[in-house]
C-alpha cells in the first residue's frame, strides 16, 4: 500500500539551512505537500509542488522532487527559532480516493529543533 | 474571516460512554474529513464527506461515524468510547482541487479512561 517515509527529528543552529526528507510510494500522485504544526495547533500548508516540477521556491523554502526515486525534500535557508514545528510530508492517495486533496497519506512528521 | 472551529479542546470520557466532537467551518467548503494524530501513526483519515449527505470511511473508521446535514458542519460521533480512541482528532475542509489547501482546526485532545 501507499507508505510517505520521512526521519522523526532534525536539529539545527539559528541561521543554518534545514532539510526535511521525505519518500513517497504512490507514483500516481499529481501533488505532494509539506504542512506544518506548531505546538497544540492544527497543520498549515506550507508548500506544494505539482508532480510535472523538479523545484519550487517560495522565499526561504524550496521544494525538491525527484519522481524516479519518488523522493521529496524541503529546505528552510536561514532557519529561525520560529521555524520549531513538525513538519510533515503528504501525498494524494489516488488509488483509494481519488481527486479530493483532503485524501492524503502523511508521513509521520519531522520535528524542526531550532537552537539558539 | 472564515475559518474551522472544533469543540471542546479537551474532553474527558469514561470506556463505553458515547461522545460526539464538533466541527464547524465557515469557508463554504464541500470536503470536510476528520483525521486523529497519534504518536508513531502521524495523521489518520477517519471520515470524510465531499458534500451534503455523503458521508465515505477512511482508514480507520470502526467506532466511528459522522453526519452531514448542511455544508458547515460533520460531527463526529464515537458510539461506545474505548481507550484506543484516546488521541487527538483534527477536522479539516477544502475546496475542490488538487492545489486548494486543507485548513485545519485546532484540535480536540479526548482522552478516554
Amino acid at each position: 500500500g501507499e507508505d510517505v517515509e520521512q526521519s522523526l527529528f532534525l536539529s539545527v543552529r539559528e541561521g543554518d539551512s534545514s532539510v526535511i526528507n521525505c519518500t513517497y510510494t504512490d507514483s500516481s500522485s499529481t501533488y505532494l505537500y509539506w504542512y506544518k504544526q506548531e505546538p497544540g495547533a492544527g497543520l498549515q500548508l506550507l508548500t506544494y509542488i505539482f508532480s510535472n516540477m523538479d523545484m519550487k521556491q517560495d522565499q526561504r523554502l524550496t521544494v525538491l522532487l525527484n519522481k524516479k526515486d519518488k523522493h521529496l525534500s524541503l529546505r528552510i535557508a536561514d532557519t529561525q527559532t520560529g521555524d520549531s514545528a513538525i513538519y510533515f510530508c503528504a501525498e494524494n492517495n489516488w488509488e483509494n480516493y481519488g481527486g479530493s486533496q483532503g485524501n492524503l497519506i502523511f508521513g509521520k512528521g519531522t520535528k524542526l529543533s531550532v537552537k539558539p | 474571516d472564515a475559518e474551522i472551529t472544533q469543540s471542546p479542546r479537551h474532553k474527558i470520557t469514561e470506556t463505553g460512554r458515547q461522545v460526539t466532537l464538533a466541527c464547524h467551518q465557515t469557508w463554504n467548503h464541500n470536503n470536510m474529513f476528520w483525521y486523529r494524530q497519534d504518536l508513531g501513526h502521524g495523521l489518520r483519515l477517519i471520515h470524510y464527506s465531499y458534500g451534503v449527505q455523503d458521508t465515505n470511511k477512511g482508514e480507520v473508521s470502526d467506532g466511528y461515524s459522522v453526519s452531514r446535514s448542511n455544508t458547515e458542519d460533520l460531527p463526529l460521533t464515537l458510539e461506545s468510547a474505548a481507550s484506543s480512541q484516546t488521541s487527538v482528532y483534527f477536522c479539516a475542509s477544502s475546496d475542490l482541487g488538487g492545489n486548494s489547501p486543507l485548513h485545519f482546526g485546532n484540535g480536540t485532545r479526548l482522552t478516554v479512561t
